[in-house]
């Protein structure tokens, strides 16, 4: 099956700090990915839509200056949680689709960040 | 996308066949049924999808109902490494659309 990595596995930072999450599609190419979060006992909540070379799409509530996103190819989109909180402390995951098929979504392993 | 209903928690012996049911009343006729886990602190695993037939892999097997709404993921011999989170997902089959995630059927496999 496809496979989708995350680098950092987890990240622990001072608050004011920025931090960067790849997210990368291992032997597949990946037009659109998505960046989820996800707190203790709750479910996966989108945060945005990354389509290769343009714009992300940002869900309601999501601070689009907070948490950058950057597709610049094909297979690696990366999250930058600008300015970090002791809040912003979750799970975070990607996902991407393949394209082909019913483009099935493929998920990463996870990035747990925690601020200090 | 179309809600769906999963049951908050179903529990499991080790070694017999686990049945998740889910509804998915409003589900319109382009629709795929998607489902998949979450272990512990892990990402989302895909499972299986369906649109109207059966579908059986190396993982599970997927019924889906006649009228397609509601469906039942089946785990035909359930170990200790199947316990999870269940995430049972409608939604049309574009690359640009998202998962939208519920609240899951939380599966306890027992020895």
């Amino acid at each position: 099956g496809a496979v989708v990595s995350q680098h950092p596995s987890r990240v622990i930072c001072k608050s004011g700090t920025s931090v960067k999450i790849e997210c990368r599609s291992l032997d597949f190419q990946a037009t659109t990915m998505f960046w989820y979060r996800q707190f203790p006992k709750q479910s996966l909540m989108l945060m945005a839509t990354s389509n290769e070379g343009s714009k992300a799409t940002y869900e309601q509530g999501v601070e689009k200056d907070k948490f950058l996103i950057n597709h610049a190819s094909l297979t690696l989109s990366t999250l930058t949680v600008t300015s970090a909180h002791p809040e912003d402390s979750s799970f975070y995951i990607c996902s991407a689709s393949t394209d082909r098929g019913t483009d099935t979504q493929y998920f990463g392993p996870g990035t747990r960040l925690t601020v200090l | 996308d179309a809600k769906t209903t999963q049951p908050t928690s179903m529990d499991c012996a080790e070694g017999r066949a686990a049945n998740l049911p889910c509804n998915h009343s409003t589900i319109s006729g382009n629709e795929y049924v998607y489902w998949y886990r979450q272990i512990h602190s892990q990402g989302p695993q895909y499972i299986i999808h369906g649109l109207k037939n059966n579908e059986t892999n190396e993982m599970a097997s997927l019924i889906i109902t006649e009228d397609r709404k509601s469906s039942t993921l089946i785990l035909p011999h359930a170990t200790l490494r199947d316990t999870a989170v269940y995430y049972c997902i409608v939604r049309l089959p574009n690359a640009g659309n998202m998962l939208t995630f519920g609240g899951g059927t939380r599966l306890m496999v027992k020895p």
